[in-house]
């Protein structure tokens, strides 16, 4: 099936750095990448709705300019988490889909622990 | 109330039994549905779709009930290697067929 790369795996940062994550379609070409953060014991929340070529989508009572998403090409997108707090350590996850139609399957990277000191 | 409801578990099964387990949604006008799989500490992967007539993938079975407004899912013949958390996501077109996920329910097969 197709992969999903994401990078770091692991990242421990202190209070007040920006920390990027990359999310990367090894396979295909994602016009659309989806990241999500999952706080432990809990779901899956999107944060927003990456776009090849134009703006990200976020979700409501995510901040944009805390949470810099750029989707420059076809097979990267990158999340900047800016001024992290430790309130923003979590499990960061992007997803793909395959393809134009939406079939429902995502392609999951292998996410990203942030731990903020 | 939550989009996307689970029981969170966990389901403490014997090696060989069936397991079986809920998801209610809330919005009526969901289209599509399905169960992924999430081991600990590791990203979800598809299990199976959902479809109306309900399905089977071995010794899986998934229902979907849309006038109670639940899916289910049956592991028959439980493994070791079915212990995880598996997670109920809905979509439905009028968001973009945007992914709503439960907060799973969490499965461990013992033996």
């Amino acid at each position: 099936g197709a992969v999903v790369s994401q990078h770091p795996s692991w990242v421990i940062c202190k209070s007040g750095t920006s920390v990027k994550i990359e999310c990367r379609s090894l396979d295909f070409q994602a016009t659309t990448m989806f990241w999500y953060r999952q706080f432990p014991k809990q779901s899956l929340m999107l944060m927003a709705t990456s776009n090849e070529g134009s703006k990200a989508t976020y979700e409501q009572g995510v901040e944009k300019d805390k949470f810099l998403i750029n989707h420059a090409s076809l097979t990267l997108s990158t999340l900047t988490v800016t001024s992290a707090h430790p309130e923003d350590s979590s499990f960061y996850i992007c997803s793909a889909r395959v393809g134009l139609r939406n079939t429902g399957e995502l392609f999951f990277g292998e996410g990203s622990r942030l731990t903020v000191l | 109330r939550k989009e996307v409801e689970q029981d969170p578990g966990p389901f403490n099964v014997p090696e060989g039994a069936t397991v079986a387990f809920n998801c209610t949604y809330s919005n009526s006008a969901s289209q599509s549905f399905f169960w992924y799989r999430q081991d600990c500490r590791k990203e979800p992967k598809l299990l199976m779709s959902v479809y109306s007539s309900g399905n089977e993938d071995g010794r899986f079975t998934a229902q979907l009930n849309r006038a109670s407004q639940y899916i289910s899912l049956l592991i028959r013949d439980s493994k070791l290697s079915d212990s995880a958390t598996y997670l109920c996501v809905v979509a439905y077109r009028a968001a973009g067929n945007k992914l709503t996920f439960g907060g799973g329910t969490r499965v461990l097969v013992k033996p």
